[in-house]
């Protein structure tokens, strides 16, 4: 059975400090996804990673960066969390040639205060 | 203006009625339209794929792409109220950078409620 996890479902912070969000899977997939949801904007791409030490911008990645030591585990960090960060992020990873079948985490609502 | 739009409704209808929910497109790059179910406090799962335009049927779903018009559609039938989740449409293009991989653009998702 799939398994993408993320390492707390809540996560409470003040703003300024540097935030870290993991996730980790065990389908061997290359290509892994995070994402931010709020309402009203849907799903929006931070940073994606297609290898081990790869990664790529997505469409809002200013105050985030990535790290992935290893092919299963990939973090996003929150270097100076502001009350704008707060929201759900996601994290998805999908089998390189089978792109529309990306596989969920559960997601970490992570409130700014 | 949004590559991908969608209704975020809410939507409430009585169980059996027929279901449809929409997007629209402007990015005629897509290759591959999806739609994704998220329930209540849990990541989106895959429903349905499809590549080209025309309909494709899964028990009592159907993925409608219309590509000249840049519309696409699901369709439920017999709605129940366990079909009661977030509906996210998603589109995806190549990234010509790295091999093989496509990048997918959400629309913004409907809830859609079904009323025993």
């Amino acid at each position: 059975d799939v398994k993408v996890t993320q390492s707390s479902r809540y996560l409470v912070k003040r703003t300024g400090e540097k935030v870290f969000l993991e996730c980790v899977q065990d389908m061997d997939h290359e290509n892994m996804f995070w994402y931010r949801q709020d309402p009203g904007l849907g799903l929006r791409l931070i940073y994606f990673s297609y290898d081990v030490k790869m990664k790529e911008k997505g469409d809002i990645p200013e105050g985030y960066s990535v790290s992935r030591e290893k092919k299963e585990r990939f973090s996003l960090i929150l270097e100076s969390a502001s009350t704008n960060q707060t929201s759900m992020y996601l994290c998805a990873t999908v089998r390189r040639g089978l792109h529309y079948e990306q596989y969920f985490g559960p997601g970490t609502r992570l409130t700014v205060t | 203006q949004k590559e991908v739009e969608q209704d975020p409704g809410p939507l409430s209808v009585p169980e059996g009625a027929i279901v449809s929910l929409n997007c629209t497109y402007s990015n005629s790059a897509f290759q591959y339209f999806m739609w994704y179910r998220q329930y209540s406090r849990k990541g989106p799962e895959l429903l349905m794929y499809t590549y080209s335009s025309g309909n494709k049927e899964d028990g009592r779903f159907t993925a409608q792409v219309d590509k000249s018009s840049k519309y696409i559609s699901l369709f439920i039938r017999d709605s129940q109220p366990s079909d009661s989740a977030t509906y996210l449409c998603a589109m995806s293009y190549l990234l010509p950078i790295i091999q093989g991989a496509q990048k997918l653009v959400f629309g913004q998702g409907t809830r859609l409620t079904i009323n025993p």
